[in-house]
């Protein structure tokens, strides 16, 4: 069965400070999707990233960087220099290849960047 | 562009009501998704639709809810007669074949409370 596991169920840094939000998945799967979603305090869900399972380079976007490594099964969210509107709470969530539509998400971690 | 409008926001009703969630997807998307969000369960897939025909609905609880997607603009998620543990906030999401499946485009939720 496919699970995604995000252990921090909170993260409080201060502004300007690096964060990392972990994500480790279980699937038995050898082609399959990972994604990252925000959830803002207005309440939709914005999509980050989608990668897949057999590309596994790390990917920058701004502050923004996603780490995967399928040796451990984690596929990591960092925010270099937070910012107060970072605040949210992310989502990690998983795919295959059959239902690439159909989305299993992580518990989320609330991030707060404090001023 | 108008993204995926959902309506009511918020709903607050009785036990034994019913309920009537509705949807208004991203013009030109082709899937459409019904997701619930609760503290417990976190987000839950319950059914998505591809080009109005349901594909998949094993999240649906129980028959007390049914979704219908009559034309490519418009989607209702039923429950009838609500709960209690129905409490949660109802999200609806679309897609295009454009964009990676996955990538989806969320509304701001409906917030139901049953009393």
């Amino acid at each position: 069965a496919q699970k995604v596991t995000q252990a921090q169920t909170e993260i409080s840094v201060v502004e300007k400070e690096d964060v990392t939000l972990d994500c480790v998945y279980e699937t038995r799967d050898t082609t399959y999707y990972l994604f990252w979603y925000k959830q803002p305090p207005s309440g939709e869900l914005v999509f980050l990233i989608r990668r897949n399972s057999f590309d596994e380079q790390n990917e920058i976007s701004g502050r923004y960087s996603w780490n995967f490594q399928k040796s451990t099964s984690s596929f990591n969210f960092t925010i270099t220099a937070s910012q107060v509107v970072d605040s949210a709470v992310y989502f990690c969530a998983l795919s295959d290849e059959d239902s690439s539509y159909k989305l299993i998400f992580g518990s989320g971690t609330r991030l707060l960047v404090r001023p | 562009d108008a993204g995926v409008i959902q309506s009511p926001r918020h709903e607050v009703t009785e036990m034994g009501q019913e309920v009537t969630l509705r949807c208004k997807p991203i013009s030109g998307h082709d899937y459409l998704f019904w997701y619930r969000q609760t503290m417990m369960r976190g987000l839950e897939l319950l059914i998505y639709f591809n080009n109005n025909v349901p594909i998949d609905d094993s999240g649906m609880p129980e028959d007390r809810f049914s979704a219908k997607m009559p034309n490519a603009s418009f989607s209702t998620l039923k429950i009838q007669p609500s709960e209690p543990r129905d409490s949660a906030v109802y999200f609806c999401a679309s897609s295009a074949p454009g964009h990676r499946p996955g990538e989806l485009f969320f509304g701001e939720g409906s917030r139901l409370t049953v009393l």
